[in-house]
């Protein structure tokens, strides 16, 4: 089946640490998102890239860090540097170009403490 | 700058009853996009419908239909005799339009909808 995949469902850490959140499409998309989600919050932009070996800054980048290696991947790292990493992450990816909807992932909610 | 506001925060409603989900959008394009989501309690966001700042006809799809106004500045969503099953949060987006190569998607704050049974 064609989607995104995002592992895992809940991830647990120490505060200090770095952890990377996988994700992964298989729709041939050029495009992938990262999105942040707070309680009762709307879904704020952390990085985004529109092709391999590029990205930019989203809203809300820092103390966040990404890599786009393969077309098919997008992982996401959440320093130690990101004050409030708690929270509900999703992945999206897209075709590229203006207009075009974006596909999500099912999230990882990441809980530091 | 761009901006959407979903104004209800949560509403509630008795099923089979009528809904209507309001988004206003702020933007300087005169090209820009308009999207609506839904996110059931396991978290995923669901694609529900895209419309262009060109095409103000009012769109239905089985029991959901869309109302795009420029005039206003909105595009609200509605669900006719609703279910359970439309318990969920539900996201208005707004994207920049031509001559952006970009996609970035601008997201309201998300309405509740909790369909009693």
């Amino acid at each position: 089946d064609g989607g995104i995949t995002q592992s895992p469902k809940y991830l647990f850490r120490k505060e200090g640490q770095n952890v990377t959140l996988s994700c992964e499409q298989n729709l041939n998309h050029d495009a992938m998102y990262w999105y942040r989600q707070d309680p009762g919050q709307g879904l704020r932009l952390i990085y985004y890239s529109q092709i391999v070996n590029d990205f930019q800054k989203g809203d809300i980048a820092e103390g966040y860090s990404v890599s786009r290696e393969k077309k098919e991947s997008f992982p996401l790292t959440v320093t130690s540097a990101q004050k409030n990493p708690t929270a509900f992450y999703l992945c999206a990816s897209s075709n590229r170009g203006a207009g075009y909807e974006q596909y999500f992932g099912p999230g990882t909610r990441l809980t530091v403490t | 700058a761009q901006k959407v506001t979903q104004a209800q925060t949560e509403i509630s409603v008795v099923e089979k009853e009528d809904v209507t989900l309001d988004c206003v959008y702020e933007t300087r394009d005169t090209t820009y996009y308009l999207f609506w989501y839904k996110q059931p309690p396991s978290g995923e966001l669901v694609f529900l419908i895209r419309r262009n700042s060109f095409d103000e006809q009012n769109e239905i799809s089985g029991r959901y239909s869309w109302n795009f106004q420029k005039s206003t500045s909105s595009f609200n969503f509605t669900i006719t005799a609703s279910q359970v099953v439309d318990s969920a949060v539900y996201f208005c987006a707004l994207s920049e339009g031509a001559g952006g190569a970009t996609n970035k998607l601008i997201f309201g704050t998300g309405t509740l909808l909790a369909v009693q049974p």
